[in-house]
């Protein structure tokens, strides 16, 4: 079935580059994204890749995509303390609907 | 601004009552979720709708039912709510066609106690 797998917690220093890993197992999934979700609000879509692409790079945001491996990255320069929240990375799902698959989510702390 | 609201950020009802959360959106989306948020559990879809009045269910559909009569609402009922359904509640929805981006609301808190 589908799954997708994080790592649920990282910790960086404020002016370091995070990077917060993803596998997923659907290889039929045509968009992979990343959510953002700060405490106690909801998720806000970060970026998105397509799933013919290898990178995208968005401000201080870089994702890669290695559909090889079956895993995604969303790396994050220059780490601001504001950047601390859960992030989750998701797929679309091969069911034919617009349902996602998401992962666990990876608590991101940044101290100064 | 895209917006989806839910009715409560807090909630507290007692075990066996029957519970409402109810979630608008205003962008003319065909597609709404309903997930529940856990620790250590992430996201996990309850129900979904892609038109009015048609419902599939997720993953964990069980102790849930849902109602959408008009496009823009989406109700997730809890028919005797139990301890184990203290959560996060997520409410989303997107365009068609299927893999656009999910616009989330802020979330409802409910504890059951």
């Amino acid at each position: 079935g589908e799954d997708v797998e994080q790592s649920l917690f990282l910790s960086v220093r404020e002016g370091d580059s995070s990077v917060i890993n993803c596998t997923y197992t659907d290889s039929s999934s045509t968009y992979l994204y990343w959510y953002k979700q700060e405490p106690g609000a909801g998720l806000q879509l970060l970026t998105y890749i397509f799933s013919n692409m290898d990178m995208k790079q968005d401000q201080r945001l870089t994702v890669l995509l290695n559909k090889k491996d079956k895993h995604l990255s969303l790396r994050i320069a220059d780490t601001q303390t504001g950047d601390s929240a859960i992030y989750f990375c998701a797929e679309t799902s091969g069911s034919g609907y617009s349902t996602l698959t998401f992962g666990k989510g990876t608590m991101l702390l940044v101290s100064p | 601004d895209v917006k989806v609201t839910q009715s409560s950020r807090y909630l507290v009802k007692r075990t066996g009552e029957k519970v409402f959360l109810e979630c608008v959106q205003d962008m003319d989306h065909e597609n709404m979720f309903w997930y529940r948020q856990d620790p250590g559990l992430g996201l996990r879809l309850i129900y979904f709708s892609y038109d009015v009045k048609m419902k599939e269910k997720g993953d964990i559909p069980e102790g849930y039912s849902v109602s959408r009569e008009k496009k823009e609402r989406f109700s997730l009922i809890l028919e005797s709510a139990s301890t184990n359904q203290t959560s996060m509640y997520l409410c989303a929805s997107s365009p068609s066609p299927p893999g656009q981006e999910q616009f989330f609301g802020p979330g409802t808190r409910l504890t059951v106690l």
